[in-house]
Order: C-alpha cells, then structure tokens, then sequence
C-alpha cells in the first residue's frame, strides 16, 4: 500500500541549481497535481495534470516546470532554484477532477535553496 | 473567488475535553468543503467533507464537522480529545470539488494536553 510516493525527502540546493522532484502513486489516478506548503500560507497549487502528456497551472506556477509522461509519474523541475523556492513540496492524486474527490497526498519533499 | 478563514493557528486543549477548530468560508456559490490532517512528517490526509449532502458530516477518528450556510463556516468538532489528536488541520474550499480548484487556509495546530 505504497500510495504516493515522493523522492527525494530533503533536499539542500545552492540558488542557480537544477534538481527534480519525482512523484510515484500506484492508484491508477488520472489526475496528479505538486502543491508547496510554506508557513502561514497553507498550501498552494503549483501545476497539475489531468492525464499522461498534460499537464496544466496552478496559482503559483512561476518557476516551476512539469512532465506526466507516465500516468503513475509526475515529475516537478527546478530549472534555477532560488531561495523563494524554499519550501515544503506535497504530490498529490485523485481519481476524479469534481464532486468532492478526496485527494492522496505523499510526504513530502523539504527543499532549501540557499 | 473562494478562500477560507481558519480563526486561531494554535489551539490547545486538554486530554478528554471538547475539540474545536473554526473555519469561514468564502464562496459565490455552495461549495465543496473539506478537512485535511498532517501529522508530524506525514502528508495531508481527508478527515471528512461536505458535498451538499448532509449538512452534519462525520469522519474518521470520532471527528465531525456541520455546514453553516447562514454563518458561512464548517466547523471542525470531537467531543473528547485524544493524544494522537495533536496535529495541524487545515480547512479547504472547492468550488468543482476537484484538487485542482482547492484552496487551503492557513492551518490550525492542536496541541492536546495530558
């Protein structure tokens, strides 16, 4: 009963680096989505995607890219990692996109860009 | 737009007493409300929600949570606390019901005293 299932768990990055963050879930979801969590700002959506090969904006896209080319896979990139982007990243899944769906959550990635 | 107002980001409560959270929302129209759990180095898990069903919603580990149209709010409630009930929660509003139209307050901790 894996779930969602983030890697890496903690990360330490130097402002300008690059690093991906790998979201696996073994539900046969169609629907994936990252969120970061900072503090006194609960969560906030960053892309999502609806099926394999799309994928979609959040509210806080910028600085941020995407990859579903696997349905269990969702892929979160930093292209030049910058100390705004320190922060607690969940993956999230669910089954629906409607009707009060209950969403997956893994355990998250700790990122610091320092 | 839609967003919620959780009042109070520490609450304690002693071993056995009344637990409860507040949470305001804001929305044109009814919404899909839902209240998640983190625990310590967990991600966020669904305690329960409301999708205009009943407007008294019971979830998981004795929690229930009453759709107030007239006062805008969705209160999270236990009769009797319990240890492990030390967490932080957070109330989220959808107008779809989806994860990828979910916006999340800024959380409450519950400290649970002995």
């Amino acid at each position: 009963n894996a779930g969602v299932t983030q890697t890496p768990k903690f990360r330490v990055l130097k402002t300008g680096q690059s690093m991906t963050l790998l979201c696996a879930q073994d539900m046969n979801h169609e629907y994936m989505y990252w969120y970061r969590q900072d503090p006194g700002m609960g969560l906030r959506l960053i892309h999502y995607s609806v099926g394999e090969g799309t994928t979609a904006k959040g509210e806080v896209p910028d600085g941020y890219n995407v990859s579903r080319l696997k349905k269990q896979n969702f892929l979160l990139g930093l292209e030049s990692a910058a100390p705004s982007q320190t922060s607690v990243y969940f993956c999230a899944s669910s089954e629906l996109l409607w009707g009060g769906t209950e969403a997956f959550f893994g355990q998250g990635t700790r990122l610091t860009v320092v | 737009a839609q967003s919620v107002t959780q009042l109070g980001s520490h609450v304690s409560v002693s071993e056995g007493a009344l637990v409860l959270l507040r949470c305001n929302y804001s929305s044109s129209v009814p919404p899909y409300l839902f209240w998640y759990v983190q625990y310590p180095n967990q991600g966020l898990q669904l305690l329960l929600k409301y999708t205009s069903a009943a407007t008294l919603v019971k979830g998981i580990n004795g929690f229930e949570a009453e759709f107030k149209k007239s006062e805008t709010s969705f209160h999270l409630t236990k009769p009797s606390a319990h240890m492990s009930d030390a967490a932080e929660y957070f109330c989220a509003v959808s107008l779809h019901g989806g994860a990828n139209n979910l916006f999340f307050g800024t959380g409450t901790r519950l400290t649970v005293i002995p």
